[in-house]
């Protein structure tokens, strides 16, 4: 079984639109992050909630929205999309925020805005 | 900001052993090192972590500097598989994994 699951895994679509991405894990953590690469392969940490209550919010647009119904899930919602808004998303969880919880990684959505 | 320094690049035979340094300086007492690596088209995944001691796994081993201002991420086989993304991190509680660079890791056969 996947233990952290990202829907779609591509996504293309146009500027000005709004668009979803899922994410889910089975590993019964109570963190997960959001992290964004770019096209010149640079890992940003975005979002990270612990226990569905956002606790980090890196200087990131109005325009991503995370919403976590459930420690399980943190889903990313981005608004009037961007050019600049193309790039790989990850999703990740932990047990713990830091430290010596090591980080689990979905295997990314390519997000494409034209 | 990342607080680690590695080298850009490495090159690597298979089935030998691979030795990556992780400059860390400015490391605080509370910081453990982590590392991860991350294969083409894939998200990073964990290869080990580290806080005082050295440390073994399936996958590698952790060689920490006595000062801590250095640690060493020993493969000792490497094979094609390990060609990759290495970021070696400093991970505080309370805060989310900065990634740096890494070092891009090539393996010939």
């Amino acid at each position: 079984d996947t233990a952290v699951s990202q829907t779609p895994k591509y996504l293309v679509t146009q500027m000005g639109n709004d668009k979803s991405i899922k994410c889910e894990q089975n590993l019964g953590h109570d963190t997960m992050y959001w992290y964004k690469q770019d096209s010149k392969k640079f890992l940003k940490i975005m979002f990270s909630y612990n226990n569905k209550e956002l606790i980090i919010n890196e200087t990131v647009p109005n325009r991503f929205s995370p919403k976590s119904p459930d420690k399980a899930h943190l889903n990313l919602h981005i608004n009037s999309l961007e050019l600049g808004d193309s790039a790989v998303y990850f999703c990740a969880s932990s047990q713990e925020t830091g430290g010596y919880s090591p980080l689990h990684f979905g295997n990314g959505t390519r997000l494409t805005v034209t | 900001d990342a607080k680690t320094t590695q080298p850009n690049s490495m090159e690597s035979n298979e089935e030998e052993p691979v030795h990556l340094p992780c400059n860390h300086s400015t490391i605080s007492g509370t910081d453990y090192i982590h590392w991860y690596r991350q294969l083409p088209s894939q998200g990073p995944e964990y290869v080990i972590h580290g806080l005082t001691s050295n440390v073994n796994n399936r996958m590698a081993s952790l060689a920490i500097a006595e000062d801590r201002k250095s640690s060493t991420l020993i493969l000792h086989r490497a094979t094609l598989r390990d060609a990759a993304v290495y970021y070696c991190i400093l991970n505080q509680a309370g805060t989310a994994l900065i990634f740096g660079k890494g070092t891009t890791l090539s393996v010939s056969s």
